[in-house]
């Protein structure tokens, strides 16, 4: 059983196109993040959501829209996707905010914009 | 917490041999320590972490970690490593209370024959 599943596992695109990743746990936690991945592997967190509520949210250009619509997944859409969006994207979930759980980790969606 | 070192980009070692991996933090405030570990094409997973309690934290794998908190350091250590050892391995703080993870820029761990 996947813990943290992301789909699609692949996206290729050109520049300008809108594209959705899509993030599902089944482990029963209440929080759930986005993380972008670059190509040095340098991970940074971008949105976090608790029971369907924003909790972090990072300097992340207005074009990247996350949507929870339950506290089981976590959606990513980005518009007018841009050469500097191609990075891999990784979901994770964890039970509470307090920071001493465990976050739990997709395999990621590598992202590559034409 | 504001940052994390981890000053190694990479560390080459032979089969059976020791290795230290090391990861510095800054932060003015209490924290809290992970070490994940990324294999090719798969997410992060936890190695071990540090709460409070008991400095030297041992976690799967073989590998455990000992926090120094006058150094500010949380290095990572096997005895004997395996080829399967072979990854990317990241240190991550967050500040007492918040679930914001902040990331070193990984050490990629690379075992030979």
């Amino acid at each position: 059983d996947t813990a943290v599943s992301q789909t699609p596992k692949y996206l290729v695109t050109q520049m300008g196109n809108d594209k959705s990743i899509k993030c599902e746990q089944n482990l029963g936690h209440d929080t759930m993040y986005w993380y972008k991945q670059d190509s040095k592997k340098f991970l940074k967190i971008m949105f976090s959501y608790n029971n369907k509520e924003l909790i972090i949210n990072e300097t992340v250009p207005n074009r990247f829209s996350p949507k929870s619509p339950d506290k089981a997944h976590l959606n990513l859409h980005i518009n007018s996707l841009e050469l500097g969006d191609s990075a891999v994207y990784f979901c994770a979930s964890s039970q509470g905010i307090l920071g001493n759980q465990p976050q739990h980790f997709g395999d990621g969606t590598r992202l590559s914009i034409l | 917490a504001q940052s994390v070192t981890q000053l190694d980009s990479q560390v080459p070692v032979f089969e059976e041999a020791p290795v230290e991996l090391r990861c510095n933090y800054s932060s003015s405030v209490s924290v809290y320590l992970f070490w994940y570990v990324q294999y090719p094409n798969q997410g992060l997973q936890l190695l071990l972490k540090y709460l409070s309690g008991s400095t030297l934290v041992k976690g799967i794998n073989g590998f455990e970690a000992e926090f120094n908190k006058s150094q500010t350091s949380f290095h990572l250590r096997k005895p004997s490593v395996h080829i399967s050892d072979t990854a990317e391995y990241f240190c991550a703080v967050s500040d007492l209370g918040t679930d914001k993870l902040i990331f070193g820029t990984g050490t990629r761990l690379q075992v030979f024959p």
